[in-house]
This record gives C-alpha cells, sequence and structure tokens, in this order.
C-alpha cells in the first residue's frame, strides 16, 4: 500500500516552454502533497506543500508563478514548471500524506527535467 | 527551526559487515524520525520511522535504528550489509504541518 506514481519519469524540452510533472496516489487519499527539488548529490529540498482544493503553500525563495501547483483532488497533485529555463533542470520528486498513511510522507519515483 | 545533520557524506563497508549510519537532529518538541534509502535516478522508499513508544524500531531489509533523547541522535544500524544496499540514505524529522527536513545524506558503497 501507500504507493505514489509520477510521471513522466524523465522530460526534455526547450527553453521558454512549459513541462507539467504529475503526481498520483494509487491506494490511498492524499489530503497533502509535497513537491521537492534535489539538485545531483543533493539533499531534498522543499518547494511547496499543497492541500487538497486549497492553494499551495510556497517555501521562501520559491517562485509561485513560475512552479504552478495544483491539487484538485484527493489523488493528483501538479506542478507545472512556466516558462522554464535550464537552470530549472532538475529532480523533482512528490510526496503525499492522507490516510491510512498518517504523518508518514510517502514518496514518488520522480521527475528527471532537463531544460536545453 | 528544526535541522538533521548525517556528519558522514560517503560511508564504505565490506559486504557482510555491520553497518551505522549516523543521525542527529534538532527539534524543539518530541520529534517525528524517519530513515529513507534512495536508489540512483529513483524516488525515497521508507526504511522505518519513529513517532513514539518503544525507541529501537526495526524497519523493512533488516534495518534497525535506536531513538536517544539524551544524544538527539536517530542512528540507523544494519548487522550484515548486502551488495544491495548501496544507495544513498536520507535522515529526516517531521515538523509542524508534516513538513519533512532531511539531512545531507550519506552515501553507501558495499565493497563485494
Amino acid at each position: 500500500g501507500a504507493v505514489v506514481s509520477q510521471h513522466p519519469s524523465r522530460v526534455i524540452c526547450k527553453s521558454g516552454t512549459s513541462v507539467k510533472i504529475e503526481c498520483r496516489s494509487l491506494d490511498f487519499q492524499a489530503t497533502t502533497m509535497f513537491w521537492y527539488r534535489q539538485f545531483p548529490k543533493q539533499s531534498l529540498m522543499l518547494m511547496a506543500t499543497s492541500n487538497e482544493g486549497s492553494k499551495a503553500t510556497y517555501e521562501q525563495g520559491v517562485e509561485k508563478d513560475k512552479f504552478l501547483i495544483n491539487h484538485a483532488s484527493l489523488t493528483l497533485s501538479t506542478l507545472t514548471v512556466t516558462s522554464a529555463h535550464p537552470e530549472d533542470s532538475s529532480f523533482y520528486i512528490c510526496s503525499a500524506i492522507g490516510q491510512p498513511s498518517g504523518e508518514t510522507q510517502y514518496f514518488g519515483p520522480g521527475t528527471r527535467l532537463l531544460v536545453l | 527551526a528544526q535541522s538533521v545533520t548525517q556528519p558522514d557524506i560517503h560511508i564504505t563497508v565490506s559486504e557482510g559487515a555491520s553497518l551505522e549510519l549516523r543521525c542527529n537532529y534538532s527539534y524543539g518538541a518530541t520529534p517525528y524520525l524517519f530513515w529513507y534509502v534512495q536508489s540512483p535516478g529513483q524516488g525515497l522508499q521508507l526504511l522505518l520511522k519513529y513517532f513514539s513508544g518503544d525507541t529501537l524500531v526495526q524497519g523493512i531489509k533488516g534495518f534497525e535504528a535506536e531513538f536517544k533523547r539524551s544524544q538527539s541522535s536517530f542512528n540507523l544500524r544494519k548487522p550484515s550489509v548486502h551488495w544491495s544496499d548501496a544507495a544513498e540514505y536520507f535522515c529526516a524529522v517531521g515538523a509542524g504541518g508534516n513538513k519533512l527536513t532531511f539531512g545531507t545524506g550519506t552515501q553507501l558503497k558495499v565493497e563485494l
């Protein structure tokens, strides 16, 4: 149980385009989803927290107009990187908590974004 | 604010040897503590967690961790390491709003 999927697993796009990443909880209802960014050989940095049906809460320094997060249902959250630039290239990982995971975050497999 | 320190960036052990990965945390209240493992290019898999109760926690893949409040530590241990255990290991502390603060990770290499 407590499986989280992400799609796509990797994406290459041109600079200036927008990219959408999906995060789904497959076997539980995710009341809260988190989006992280991980640079090579570094730890995870929390970007934002999203609760189903409400606006996401962004961490300090994260541009909310650039990283659009939508959590419209209890099983799906999306992260859209708008007007992507090469510096947005990174590994993006989502996680989810809900019932019955409780306080435990379960992570998706991540999405590798490369902006050319 | 909470913080997590993993003092060892890299650790190399021989297959079959015992393993201990260190984790120290700073948090004002009773912490929720987690260990996750990440294989290259993959997401994080939960190994074990501590919320309350017995301070020695058993996890998957033969891992265990011990919560020591006096030392603010939550070290991960395994009595006999397998080659497939080679990965990046992250310790994390749970804060208010279910947020997690991660340590910088320890890269484990297993020599055959």
